[in-house]
């Protein structure tokens, strides 16, 4: 089946600071990425819509300075929180969209923890 | 504007059946997920369903109605290890994936 990695699966890091999540389709191709934050206890929100090759399309109320994604290649996505804050602390979920059976799924990668200290 | 609607918590024993229902209202619809989350995990696939109907899957059915806008997940035999976060995703005519909130699995012994 379709497989999806990301990491880090956790990361910790001062205020101020800036962290990549790698995402990584790693048995097919993925042109559309998603990335998502869930905070503790609500569901996932989608964070912005990512095309290879393309500028990511951010939902409404994302600030695409601070959320920085690059879709570079049909296997790999990053997104950078530049500057983090304690209130980016989240879990930040990716996944990658493939047809299967005949209809577009969503594979997710396990996730990465944020903390921002 | 675009609604999906679960009910936030629901509570069953062990060995029992529990039917977690969905309704939606989504401009266009190309298909229905239910996937599964535990706490502090990513979602995993459990069930896609485009056409009216029932769909077995194990211990897991899905059923839709897309008259009726509405879905369920019916599980049996449940064990403790199915608590967890159940979320009903619709996507819409431009193939975006439309969340609901989820529903949290309680199973009691």
């Amino acid at each position: 089946g379709a497989v999806v990695s990301q990491h880090p699966s956790w990361v910790i890091c001062k205020s101020g600071t800036s962290v990549k999540i790698e995402c990584r389709s790693l048995d097919f191709q993925a042109t559309t990425m998603f990335w998502y934050r869930q905070f503790p206890k609500q569901s996932l929100m989608l964070m912005a819509t990512s095309n290879e090759g393309s500028k990511a399309t951010y939902e409404q109320g994302v600030e695409k300075d601070k959320f920085l994604i690059n879709h570079a290649s049909l296997t790999l996505s990053t997104l950078t929180v530049t500057s983090a804050h304690p209130e980016d602390s989240s879990f930040y979920i990716c996944s990658a969209r493939a047809v299967t059976g005949g209809h577009n799924e969503q594979f997710f990668g396990p996730g990465t923890r944020l903390t921002v200290l | 504007g675009q609604n999906i609607d679960q009910p936030t918590e629901m509570t069953a024993t062990e060995g029992a059946i529990v039917q977690i229902n969905c309704t939606y209202q989504t401009s266009g619809f190309n298909g229905l997920f239910w996937y599964q989350q535990h706490a502090g995990e990513a979602p995993t696939f459990l069930s896609y369903n485009v056409l009216d109907g029932l769909e077995e899957k194990g211990r897991f059915s899905s059923f839709l109605s897309r008259s009726k806008g509405y879905s369920y997940l019916l599980l049996k035999e449940l064990q403790m290890k199915d608590s967890a976060s159940y979320l009903c995703a619709v996507t819409d005519s431009n193939y975006q994936l439309i969340w609901g909130a989820g529903t949290k699995l309680i199973i009691k012994p």
